[in-house]
């Protein structure tokens, strides 16, 4: 079945480490996004990347970086410069860049800094 | 400063009734319109889309309403059912012409609203 995962969905973090979230899909899609969720807040976005080895900071960048060596794969790293790093964390993709499509989400990973 | 908004944080509906959910913005240049439905622990599923072009579209139980003229839309669930309960996030998005055709990708999301059906 075609689709996004995110791994783990769990992930616990002592303050000052970097972590690094897990997202592939295999839909073929061409964009990918990074997505963080709070309490009342929506969702944020961070990062997005409309082509392999192409990526552009989102609303809420400070603190993450990413890369997309691969199509299928968009890992976020939350390093120890993110201040307020808990949170539930979403990666999305859509099939293209030259055309809108709706954004297919991850189940996510819910990160807490302990 | 928040383009996309969700004044209500949360519905409560009984089942069978219509649950109307509102979503307003700031930027006109918005021109695409999306809803999406979310669990907890889980990530949101895509529900229904407008372009600003239209200023209504249905799908079985869902329809959404564009009004540009107020930068408001809203979403109407009839009937409402107890499997609906959820948190729904209203999405905008702009059109960007490039050489290639029209690029949306970035959406801005509002707060969501939590909708709880009754049976």
């Amino acid at each position: 079945d075609g689709g996004i995962t995110q791994s783990p969905k769990y992930l616990f973090r002592k303050e000052g480490q970097n972590v690094t979230l897990s997202c592939e899909q295999n839909l073929n899609h061409d964009a990918m996004y990074w997505y963080r969720q709070d309490p009342g807040q929506g969702l944020r976005l961070i990062y997005y990347s409309q082509i392999v080895n192409d990526f552009q900071k989102g609303d809420i960048a400070e603190g993450y970086s990413v890369s997309r060596e691969k199509k299928e794969s968009f890992p976020l790293t939350v390093t120890s410069a993110q201040k307020n790093p808990t949170a539930f964390y979403l990666c999305a993709s859509s099939m293209s860049r030259l055309s809108y499509n709706e954004q297919f989400f991850g189940p996510g990973t819910r990160l807490t800094v302990l | 400063d928040q383009q996309v908004k969700q004044n209500s944080p949360s519905l409560s509906v009984q089942e069978g009734r219509i649950s109307i959910l509102n979503c307003d913005y700031t930027n006109s240049m918005f021109d695409y319109f999306l809803w999406y439905k979310k669990y907890p622990a889980e990530g949101p599923t895509f529900l229904i889309s407008i372009s600003s072009i239209k200023d209504k579209n249905e799908d079985g139980r869902f329809t959404v309403f564009l009004n540009k003229s107020a930068k408001h839309l809203s979403l109407h669930i009839v009937p409402s059912q107890p499997g609906d309960s959820a948190v729904y996030f209203c999405a905008a998005a702009k059109g960007a012409e490039n050489a290639g055709g029209t690029s949306y990708g970035k959406l801005t999301f509002g707060q969501g609203t939590i909708l709880t059906v009754h049976p």
